[in-house]
Formats: structure tokens, C-alpha cells, sequence
């Protein structure tokens, strides 16, 4: 069963930033929230994910709070090239448990 | 580099007919992966390996065996495909901890 709670959709307009927020209240200290998406018809790939302290790639950031009990990974800058679902994951192993994520829709 | 790449991309069985999927990855990851993802919903793991020569059963292993013969190989079997098992199949690999790479996955469709 997924650990997380993550909203159903979302929707953003282009070139305007996006908070996507996840809940993970049970995560233990050597649980890592990990961020996936998955564009239309492919296979999902690999956001971003971390600890403790907030993370920064080329493809978004990832906001950890305090208690580690939520994060939210932000777009900084939504193009239509980032409609997907975003799943929030919470493991400590190798093994992700994917749940039903969170559906972006981009306006033009 | 071709990443991940999964055969074949679409495949029709009638229920009782046996196949198998076929994962392929050129990255020399030592983790694979098999998931499943059903309509709507999120992946669901069936078998995974950590080297080759090792599989282990992740969430829904019922009805499918897997075989890791080469590092570069991942097999997912269907012994006995049944309508249950309709459904888009992903393969993952992963090398550095936590990232996985997955392919384009193969719709299968058992009537």
C-alpha cells in the first residue's frame, strides 16, 4: 500500500510555478521521499529526491518540512512538456510503492 | 546508450497461452525490475532482481516468474495468461541508489 497522500489533479498555467504537496505522516528517519513522473503513454522517470535538507536539480526542487511528515516539490516554471502524473514516494530500500499520484494539467 | 528497452511493444494472448517479455538495459545496473500498471492506477511490483542470478517477488507476484540469466537481461513469463493479467507491463533498471530507469513499457491484452 502507498504510504503518501498526494492530491488528485492540479492544474497550472504555462510558464507560471507549480507546488505539488504530499503528505507522509508514518515516514521513519531512514525513509527518502523520492519524486516520479509519468508523461502520457511512457513510462515514468525520475524527478528528484533527498532526506532531510531541500533538494535542487535541473527539473524541479524539492521542499522538505521540518518534521519530514510532508514535502512539496515545486516546477518552477510549467511548460506543457510537464503535464503527467506525479507520484510522491516514501522508501527506505530499492523497492518504490507507486500509488495513484498526482494528475498536472498545463494551460496554454 | 539505449537505456531500457522492452520487446515486444504490443502483445494479444488468449487465456492458456504462455509468452514471455523480454527487458533489456545497457547501463550494467546491477537492480531490475518488473512492474504492472492497471488502468487509473499507479505501478504495482511484481518481481525484482539485485544482481544477476537473483529474483525476488515484490507485490503481486501470483501467475508470473521471472529469470535474471545476464546481467543486461530481465525476463518476465506468463505461464498461463489470464484476463486479470491485461495490462501495461514496465521494466526498470537502476544503478546509482534510487534512481530507476524505465522502458517504454508493452501493453498486453489477454482475451
Amino acid at each position: 500500500d502507498a504510504k503518501t497522500t498526494q492530491p488528485n489533479s492540479m492544474e497550472s498555467n504555462e510558464e507560471e510555478p507549480v507546488h505539488l504537496p504530499c503528505n507522509h505522516s508514518t515516514i521513519s528517519g531512514t525513509d527518502y521521499i523520492h519524486w516520479y513522473r509519468q508523461l502520457p503513454s511512457q513510462g515514468p522517470e525520475y524527478v528528484i529526491h533527498g532526506l532531510t535538507s531541500n533538494v535542487n536539480n535541473r527539473m524541479a526542487s524539492l521542499a522538505i518540512a521540518e518534521d519530514r511528515k510532508s514535502s512539496t516539490l515545486i516546477l518552477h516554471r510549467a511548460t506543457l512538456r510537464d503535464a503527467a502524473v506525479y507520484y510522491c514516494i516514501q522508501a527506505n530500500d530499492y523497492k518504490l510503492s507507486f500509488g495513484a499520484g498526482t494528475t498536472v494539467t498545463v494551460r496554454a | 546508450n539505449a537505456g531500457v528497452t522492452q520487446t515486444p511493444k504490443f502483445r494479444v494472448l488468449k487465456t492458456g497461452q504462455s509468452m514471455t517479455l523480454l527487458c533489456a538495459q545497457d547501463m550494467n545496473h546491477e537492480y531490475m525490475y518488473w512492474y504492472r500498471q492497471d488502468p487509473g492506477m499507479g505501478l504495482r511490483l511484481i518481481h525484482y532482481s539485485v544482481g544477476e542470478g537473483t529474483t525476488a517477488k515484490g507485490e503481486v507476484p501470483d501467475g508470473y516468474n521471472v529469470s535474471r540469466l545476464k546481467k543486461q537481461n530481465f525476463l518476465l513469463g506468463l505461464e498461463s495468461a489470464a484476463p486479470s493479467q491485461t495490462s501495461v507491463y514496465f521494466c526498470a533498471s537502476q544503478g546509482v541508489p534510487y534512481e530507476q530507469y524505465f522502458g517504454p513499457g508493452t501493453r498486453l491484452t489477454v482475451t
